[in-house]
């Protein structure tokens, strides 16, 4: 099975702040890496796919970054709205998912 | 306007079995893969089973492999997991996603239902 990493765990940072999360894969995926942003007691949302696709509708401070085992999501501007947890998903074969990182107000 | 409702949860004894279903509209069900992912309460997310969109090719998480049975009926729009012999571990909220991409067995979750808790205790 392949085990996706996540760090960090959490994250604390202000509004306008560059924000990073970087997602290991046990094994090369290629670019089968996609991102999610879940908010407390809602569904996750599509952010990334491809490792570096943006998803129709989702604001351009998303980018993400990567290929074989190593990926980064990328907040250009931390805006209030985007205080949540971000997961990253392997889907090159089946899928798994990164345990999670929360992104916390400073 | 692309809708997922889960519906069949509930408060269930360990060896217990539960059926979820997932309604889903506004799009044209019968032509995408359709999953099942779970979120046990306070942690991450889990992929729990796949199935194409013609019922040919099925998936599951070595978690539920042998207890848990996905299916669907595409003259109803709707998706089903059928669950037995449940434990403790299975207590999560259950979503069932849509398959942005329908590539067999890389399974890409572009919509979500609200979710279904399931809790498995005596």
């Amino acid at each position: 099975d392949i085990q996706m990493t996540q760090s960090p765990s959490t994250l604390s940072a202000s509004v306008g702040d560059r924000v990073t999360i970087t997602c290991r894969a046990s094994q090369s995926i290629n670019n089968w890496l996609a991102w999610y942003q879940q908010k407390p007691g809602k569904a996750p949302n599509l952010l990334i796919y491809k490792a570096s696709s943006l998803e129709s509708g989702v604001p351009s401070r998303f980018s993400g970054s990567g290929s074989g085992t190593e990926f980064t999501l990328t907040i250009s501007s931390l805006q209030p709205d985007d205080f949540a947890t971000y997961y990253c998903q392997q889907h090159n074969s089946y899928s798994t998912f990164g345990q999670g990182t929360k992104v916390e107000i400073k | 306007e692309v809708q997922l409702v889960e519906s069949g949860g509930g408060l269930v004894k360990p060896g217990g079995s539960l059926r979820l279903s997932c309604a889903a509209s506004g799009f044209t069900f019968s032509t995408y893969s359709m999953n099942w992912v779970r979120q046990a309460p306070g942690k991450g997310l889990e992929w729990v089973s796949s199935i194409t969109s013609t019922s040919h090719y099925i998936y599951y998480a070595d978690s539920v492999k042998g207890r848990f049975t996905i299916s669907r009926d595409n003259a109803k729009n709707s998706l089903y997991l059928q669950m037995n012999s449940l434990r403790a571990e299975d207590t999560a909220v259950y979503y069932c996603a849509r398959d942005r991409d329908g590539i067999t067995a890389r399974p890409l979750f572009d919509y979500w239902g609200q979710g279904m808790l399931v809790t498995v205790s005596s």
